[in-house]
């Protein structure tokens, strides 16, 4: 088993619509949550860090985090052409280390007009 | 501005041939980490440092070396490299603690 999952997509979604991005991670130990977007060629660049159970919000962009669960995701409202990249899913914790931090594969999110 | 860089931004080099890619950071960050990019496969995490004197082998380090002489560089070394190290490789640095990971350029190795 992965430590850290996503779906690869790609997924779809029109203009103006809300995508949800979703990953999954198996140490139960993980303390801390990031959401990295990456274009094609360029470095990966956080976008949103969450710590706590619940809802976090930044503009047009919200994670939601469930421990219990082993869960985290990335709402993208109202999106644009220009969130067309990829979501990483990476994860902080215990395992190896409280700073080792762990990607997921990545999710390519495509946004058509 | 603080920044992280690696170089060279593109490689090319022999089946066999040992090959080192720089990383360098001006943010003073305790950790640094080395990772490739493959298709289908995210970012992996090769090895890592918190701090001088301090590596640590990461989910994919067969063939792959680092030292920490310094904070601000962390050299990975591919010992005798071989076609499935074609990749791109990312290095990135953070403070100590949950923080945020920055990452260089990224370089773009083929081994023919």
């Amino acid at each position: 088993q992965k430590e850290v999952e996503q779906n690869s997509g790609p997924l779809s979604v029109p203009e103006g619509a809300i995508a949800s991005l979703n990953c999954t991670y198996s140490d139960r130990g993980s303390q801390s949550f990031f959401w990295y977007r990456q274009y094609s060629g360029k470095s990966p660049e956080l976008i949103m860090s969450i710590y706590s159970n619940g809802d976090k919000e930044d503009g047009r962009f919200t994670a939601q985090l469930n421990k219990a669960s082993q869960y985290v995701s990335l709402l993208i409202r109202d999106s644009q052409p220009s969130d067309s990249a990829t979501y990483l899913c990476a994860v902080q914790g215990p395992s190896g280390g409280y700073n080792k931090l762990i990607f997921g594969a990545g999710t390519r999110l495509a946004v058509h007009p | 501005d603080a920044e992280i860089t690696q170089s060279p931004r593109h490689k090319i080099t022999e089946t066999g041939r040992q090959v080192t890619l720089a990383c360098h950071q001006t943010w003073n960050h305790n950790n640094m980490f080395w990772y490739r990019q493959d298709l289908g496969h995210g970012l992996r995490l090769i090895h890592y440092s918190y701090g001088v004197h301090d590596t640590n082998k990461g989910e994919v380090s067969d063939g792959y070396s680092v030292s920490r002489s310094n904070t601000e560089d962390l050299p990975l070394t591919l010992e005798s490299a071989a076609s499935s190290q074609t990749s791109v490789y990312f290095c990135a640095s953070s403070a100590q603690g949950a923080t945020e990971a920055f990452f260089g350029q990224g370089t773009r190795l083929t081994v023919v």
